[in-house]
């Protein structure tokens, strides 16, 4: 299947402090991309959505001015967590599709940890 | 957007049972409804998919039926084993919304 490629894997910051997590399609052309949240044992939460060269579309309750999710390009999308603390600890994980009936191919994920 | 719900939330079989994992939508206009599979510590990965033009789809002991007029869809997986051990998510989505929503995960347990 095709590669979605998500880095980095794990990340320490303190908080205050601004965290970039991306996610690149390795082999296919990424239409969307999606950014999730998954706490231990419970489901992928799904932040927001982008298509290539427009604004993100966030989910009710995911506030836009702290992650910001970028997708300038059909390979890639970041999303940063600006001004991290504690309660954004997490693994966030994106997954990217070319169309809206195909699969969704998901990156590694990333555990960030504020301290 | 979409609301997927999922159970049961866990699941135990003994291996060598079947097991099936149910999920239902809102949206009616949802089309496509794949099925993940997450190991611990692994991203998901598609199992098995769906589109609104068919009722069933097998592959090898994994099948997954859709009733759409019902607004649901399972999962069934017969003559389970070990490695079948996981946690599965439905998901849903639909033509002209590109947001992919997932239930809330089933924890499967095949016991040895």
């Amino acid at each position: 299947g095709a590669v979605v490629s998500q880095h980095p894997s794990w990340v320490i910051c303190k908080s205050g402090t601004s965290v970039k997590i991306e996610c690149r399609s390795l082999d296919f052309q990424a239409t969307t991309m999606f950014w999730y949240r998954q706490f231990p044992k419970q489901s992928l939460m799904l932040m927001a959505t982008s298509n290539e060269g427009s604004k993100a579309t966030y989910e009710q309750g995911v506030e836009k001015d702290k992650f910001l999710i970028n997708h300038a390009s059909l390979t890639l999308s970041t999303l940063t967590v600006t001004s991290a603390h504690p309660e954004d600890s997490s693994f966030y994980i994106c997954s990217a599709r070319d169309s809206w009936d195909t699969e969704a191919f998901f990156g590694q994920g990333t555990r960030l940890t504020v301290v | 957007g979409e609301n997927v719900e999922q159970h049961p939330s866990t699941l135990s079989v003994q291996e060598g049972d079947s097991a099936v994992i149910k999920c239902t939508y809102s949206d009616s206009a949802s089309n496509y409804f794949p099925w993940y599979k997450q190991e611990l510590g692994k991203r998901p990965q598609l199992i098995i998919d769906i589109r609104s033009n068919v009722g069933e789809k097998k592959d090898q002991r994994i099948a997954v039926t859709l009733n759409k007029t019902a607004k649901h869809f399972s999962l069934h997986i017969t003559e389970t084993q070990p490695e079948d051990s996981a946690v599965y998510f439905c998901a849903a989505s639909g033509t002209g919304a590109n947001n992919l929503f997932f239930g809330t995960g089933t924890r499967l347990t095949v016991i040895p």
